[in-house]
């Protein structure tokens, strides 16, 4: 079956402007949930949806947001673009978030975004 | 909320000999504690977990153990090899929200 499929893979974008990333989770799971991965700070939680709900949140700032669709596919955006949001953005999906681990978690590849 | 702490941050280890990454969490409701593997360029994937009920677990070269007590866990790879260059990540899952919280990472760099 189709694995997380993250899109664009690749983007560049100017200071200033705002960015919409996709996520695709595999059939079935509902929860999506994203992260930030910068070199020395690891996978940072942005914000995790289920049933187009957000559940959970990190401590990012009001620029990052996200939603998820009826199909379960989620997008997260980032306004008003700085030089240190350049990072590689992760999805990962899964059935739910529950105790004693996500049933099926899985990352996709990712979208690496640079800010110029 | 969940907090996790990760050593050491690189790792550089001859071919055939074991590596040890270390994580300590904050959460001592946590109970469950997976590791990931990321080879350069491509999505972090699971190569094993633990559950709080449990102490150890062995998969062929690699293990986990974990102490509840003093809140760490430990990864261990035993007779490395070149593939198993790579950045690993350790994570807790938040008792409250259930969200994988992880760690800093750690480069490990097989030399052969």
């Amino acid at each position: 079956k189709a694995g997380v499929t993250q899109t664009p893979r690749y983007l560049i974008k100017t200071r200033g402007q705002q960015v919409t990333l996709s996520c695709s989770p595999i059939s079935g799971h509902r929860s999506v949930s994203w992260y930030q991965q910068t070199p020395g700070q690891g996978l940072q939680f942005l914000f995790e949806y289920f049933s187009e709900t957000q559940r959970n949140k990190g401590n990012f700032p009001g620029r990052f947001s996200g939603r998820q669709f009826s199909n379960s596919r989620s997008e997260m955006n980032v306004s008003t673009l700085e030089l240190g949001d350049s990072a590689l953005y992760l999805c990962a999906s899964s059935l739910a978030l529950g105790q004693g681990g996500a049933v099926g978690y899985t990352f996709g590849s990712g979208t690496r975004l640079t800010v110029v | 909320g969940e907090n996790v702490e990760q050593h050491p941050s690189t790792l550089s280890v001859q071919e055939g000999d074991s590596a040890v990454i270390k994580c300590t969490y904050s959460d001592s409701a946590s109970n469950y504690f997976p590791w990931y593997k990321q080879e350069l360029g491509k999505r972090p994937q699971l190569i094993i977990d633990i559950r709080s009920n449990v102490g150890e677990k062995k998969d062929q070269r690699i293990a986990v153990t974990l102490n509840k007590t003093a809140k760490h866990f430990s990864l261990h790879i035993t007779e490395t090899q070149p593939e198993d260059s790579a950045v690993y990540f350790c994570a807790a899952e938040d008792s409250g929200t259930y969200k994988y919280i992880f760690g800093t990472g750690t480069r490990l760099k097989v030399l052969a």
